[in-house]
């Protein structure tokens, strides 16, 4: 079974529209990852964000994480074509094993 | 520096035979995880290898195999292959070892049709 389910599972946007997605989890983590995957090629890493951790940023993009929740997100601000792609949620186990979500598929309209 | 390296890139196998697909991880890096994409089951975890061990495998059939080299490069085998194998396998290589969690960079994958 998926770790981190994301939600929603599919988000269609404007361009310049801010988008953001949401990622629950079942266990506690040790930290969580986000990716980006372009038309089912391999995936990009995003963001790592540590258990101790509640916001972090990178560019366009913020994730935070609520551990007393369960729950993470990644919003990405004034949202670009090249945005559309599928992000996934990871939840990280020690010793490199990833328990990923299925996704949220983003398209972003010109 | 180059990335993570996976061939062959499209692969078609008949039902039965076996397949063998490579992954050489980025220079330095010494822990390489193998995943499995479908469209049902979304990417799940099939094994990690670290200085030529396999320290973790997910919930897979036997027929699923894979090893490591001295060279930290990877393989891994499908044998007596069946129609739900066709999937988009992708490697991902790590700089640590466990314990130490750090960002996974990942190959482009590999496509497995199984006809």
């Amino acid at each position: 079974s998926q770790q981190g389910e994301e939600d929603p599972q599919a988000l269609s946007i404007q361009e310049g529209e801010n988008a953001t997605m949401n990622c629950s989890y079942k266990t506690s983590i040790n930290n969580l990852q986000w990716y980006r995957q372009n038309s089912g090629r391999g995936l990009v890493h995003l963001i790592l964000i540590r258990s101790n951790e509640r916001e972090k940023h990178s560019g366009r993009l913020r994730v935070t994480l609520d551990t007393s929740k369960k729950s993470s997100s990644l919003l990405i601000t004034a949202s670009r074509a090249a945005d559309t792609a599928s992000y996934f949620c990871a939840k990280d186990n020690a010793g490199n094993m990833l328990t990923f979500g299925g996704g949220t598929r983003l398209m972003v309209k010109p | 520096k180059a990335g993570v390296t996976q061939t062959p890139r499209y692969l078609i196998k008949t039902r039965g035979q076996q397949v063998t697909l490579s992954c050489s991880p980025i220079s330095g890096h010494r822990s390489v995880s193998w995943y499995q994409q479908t469209p049902g089951q979304g990417l799940q975890f099939l094994f990690e290898y670290f200085s030529e061990t396999q320290r973790n495998k997910g919930n897979f059939p036997g027929r699923f195999s894979g090893r490591q080299f001295s060279n930290s490069r990877s393989e891994m085998n499908v044998s007596t292959l069946e129609l739900g194998d066709s999937a988009l396998y992708l490697c991902a290589s790590s700089l640590t070892g466990a314990g130490s969690s750090t960002e996974a960079f990942f190959g482009q994958g590999t496509r497995l049709t199984v006809v």
